[in-house]
């Protein structure tokens, strides 16, 4: 059974027009990340969260942001989606206690956004 | 900066041929390392990790060796099968940290 969920997997927007990316988890974990992921390039970590503090990465785009109302849910909104913005989107989670040492990330199948 | 350099690919072998996947590591302090796999269709996953210098990471018929005198971290397997073609990701993190550094991923195809 699926842990990490994201929704949709496929997503086509305007550019332009904001969209919101979703992911949820059955884990109960306290850090959930989000990545960009562009074709053959290395995932690029956008942001986390730690329960619910906010940690942006120094070079995430202001046109990138996240909302995570509750343990189990966060989004990722682009404000206004440009052409380079098309990418693999990846939501993880982790146990966070004593960092990925210890434990693993649990990785989402990713939601696929063409910008048109 | 933190980063990792993975063999670009595709790498494609027959069945039950020997698998090398390079991987190399740039870090401040002490990594740790990772091999996260993604089979099609499916989100990526932890195949194997090594915490300190000289550990072996192993699981499936996957090995990995944490050589910190050659920052390397490469992934071996005896004899592939056609179930492990996917895209393999080589990864690090640093002490106690909670975030990925990743490689660009290698897609392994292997024919029967």
């Amino acid at each position: 059974d699926a842990m990490v969920i994201q929704n949709p997997r496929y997503q086509v927007t305007q550019f332009g027009k904001p969209v919101t990316l979703s992911c949820s988890q059955t884990l109960n974990h306290n850090v959930m990340y989000w990545y960009q992921q562009k074709s053959s390039q290395a995932p690029k970590l956008l942001f986390h969260y730690y329960d619910k503090d906010f940690n942006n990465e120094a070079d995430t785009p202001d046109n990138f942001q996240s909302r995570r109302p509750n343990t189990s849910f966060c989004f990722l909104d682009i404000r206004s989606p440009g052409l380079g913005d098309a990418a693999m989107y990846l939501c993880a989670t982790s146990s966070g206690d004593r960092g990925l040492m210890d434990t693993e990330a649990f990785f989402g199948q990713g939601t696929r956004l063409t910008v048109v | 900066g933190n980063s990792v350099t993975q063999m670009e690919g595709p790498v494609t072998l027959s069945e039950e041929a020997f698998l090398t996947i390079n991987c190399t590591y740039t870090a401040t302090g002490y990594p740790s390392l990772f091999w996260y796999v993604q089979y099609p269709g499916e989100g990526l996953q932890l195949l194997l990790k090594a915490t300190k210098a000289d550990d072996k990471g192993s699981n499936k018929g996957f090995e990995a060796t944490y050589r910190k005198e050659t920052t390397s971290f490469h992934l071996e397997k005896g004899s592939v099968q056609v179930s492990d073609s996917a895209v393999y990701f080589c990864a690090l993190t640093l002490e106690y940290g909670n975030k990925l550094v990743f490689g660009a991923g290698t897609i392994l195809r292997v024919k029967s």
